[in-house]
């Protein structure tokens, strides 16, 4: 059984830098084809990808925040680490991370259950 | 940048077929995901590869992609398929969500 959890701070103060750690079962991420992604959803608001990381260790990032993203994976532990610096309130939001691979074109399968996270001081 | 199109919202009678679109420029080329995703819960995984059903999704579930639009149709529309309803594709390496759609089971 796959299955992923989030963990992290639920508050963190501006201009803070964020750390989530998403830690997997079921699945290696050393295995070719496997990603492990990080998406966001504020409050009410639509889902937005963030960033990914793939079996090869090769990392992508949204255009919009990849000056501030770190993404990083410990095989060994079934981790991945997702760094996000200065944080803003208007990043006050809900942060999964998701399995997606190459054998169902990249499309996120299973979700861990989130962890909401509030910007505020 | 690549933008996906989703009506806010779509509502259905109980029994009648929903369609809910994804509109961007020469989708067609690309695979469409879906995800429905109801309220407090994380997302799930309806279609994948514009067409393909996950284990364990109904087969009232099914999904088009042509042209510049992708379309998710739900038949036999039943009041747990509430939810909102996302669509999403990979623009090269970037991962790209529509707005979503809220689906309304009249």
């Amino acid at each position: 059984q796959v299955t992923l959890r989030e963990s992290g701070p639920a508050l963190v103060k501006p201009t803070q830098t964020l750390t989530l750690t998403c830690t997997f079962s079921g699945f290696s991420l050393s295995t070719s084809g496997m990603c492990v992604s990080w998406i966001r959803q504020p409050p009410g608001k639509a889902l937005e990808w963030l960033a990914r990381i793939d079996w090869g260790d090769d990392k992508y990032y949204s255009t919009s925040l990849k000056t501030r993203l770190t993404i990083s994976k410990d095989t060994s532990k079934n981790q991945v680490v997702l760094t996000m610096t200065n944080m803003d309130p208007v990043d006050t939001a809900t942060y999964y991370c998701a399995r997606n691979g190459r054998g169902n074109s990249y499309a996120f399968d299973i979700w861990g259950q989130g962890t909401i996270v509030t910007v505020s001081s | 940048s690549y933008v996906l199109t989703q009506p806010p919202s779509v509502s259905v009678a109980p029994g009648q077929t929903a369609r809910i679109t994804c509109g961007e420029n020469n989708i067609g080329s690309k695979s469409v995901h879906w995800y429905q995703q109801k309220p407090g819960q994380a997302p799930v995984l309806v279609i994948y590869y514009d067409s393909a059903r996950p284990s364990g999704i109904p087969e009232r579930f099914s999904g088009s992609n042509s042209g510049n639009t992708a379309t998710l149709t739900i038949s036999r529309v039943e009041a747990g398929d509430e939810a909102d309803y996302y669509c999403q594709v990979w623009d090269g390496s970037l991962g790209i969500f529509g707005g979503g759609t809220k689906l309304t089971v009249l």
